[in-house]
């Protein structure tokens, strides 16, 4: 069976601090996909990252960063110096071969306050 | 390029009554994916089309439908609609049906049903 678990429900930083969300899914799979996706107070899902099973590198873009580590079967997501525009609620997926549609995970709402 | 466009944005039926929901993808998209988003059971996959065919479905009742047309816009149907039918609905376009291909949002579809 394939899952995803964002244990964190909802968080709350102040302006500047670095937060990590966290990630777990699990899967047979030796073959699978893992994304963030980001969703603001509008509604609409604005896609971050994809990564897929093979490549466990780590990935910076600006102040966000991911650490997908495998033998863990985790990919977390960090902000560093959050911002105000940050706040919105933050959901992991996960595509494996065998299931073949995507699953996420039940989202993780972060405030970040001035 | 515009995004995906989803109409109408708000609804408001009564029990018992059907709604059609509208999905455009990003130009040059063939899947078309739809996703029902409560607060109770999160982000959860309707169904899923490429090419005008059905490729996966989620575990929903038959009141649920959907399809896809020649270009690649996207109706999804809801009939003899129930009050836990109540949620956003969103669509997602992909250019292909691939495990790596990344999923982009629309604004969603509020139905709220009385």
């Amino acid at each position: 069976a394939q899952k995803v678990t964002q244990a964190q429900t909802e968080i709350s930083v102040v302006e500047k601090e670095d937060v990590t969300l966290d990630c777990v899914y699990e899967t047979r799979d030796t073959t699978y996909y893992l994304f963030w996706y980001k969703q603001p107070p509008s509604g609409e899902l604005v896609f971050l990252i994809r990564r897929n099973s093979f490549d466990e590198q780590n990935e910076i873009s600006g102040r966000y960063s991911w650490n997908f580590q495998k033998s863990t079967s985790s990919f977390n997501f960090t902000i560093t110096a959050s911002q105000v525009v940050d706040s919105a609620v933050y959901f992991c997926a996960l595509r494996g071969l065998s299931y073949d549609k995507v699953i996420f995970g039940p989202g993780t709402s972060l405030s970040v306050i001035p | 390029k515009a995004g995906v466009t989803q109409t109408p944005r708000y609804l408001i039926k009564t029990r018992g009554q059907q709604v059609t929901l509208s999905c455009s993808p990003i130009s040059g998209h063939r899947s078309v994916s739809w996703y029902q988003q409560t607060p109770g059971q999160g982000l959860q996959f309707l169904f899923e089309y490429f090419s005008e065919t059905q490729r996966n479905k989620g575990n929903f009742p038959g009141r649920f439908s959907g399809r896809q047309f020649s270009n690649s816009r996207s109706e999804m149907n809801v009939s003899t609609l129930e009050l836990g039918d109540s949620a956003l609905y969103l669509c997602a376009s992909s250019i292909g049906v691939g495990l790596q291909e990344t999923q982009y949002f629309g604004p969603g579809t509020r139905l709220l049903v009385l």
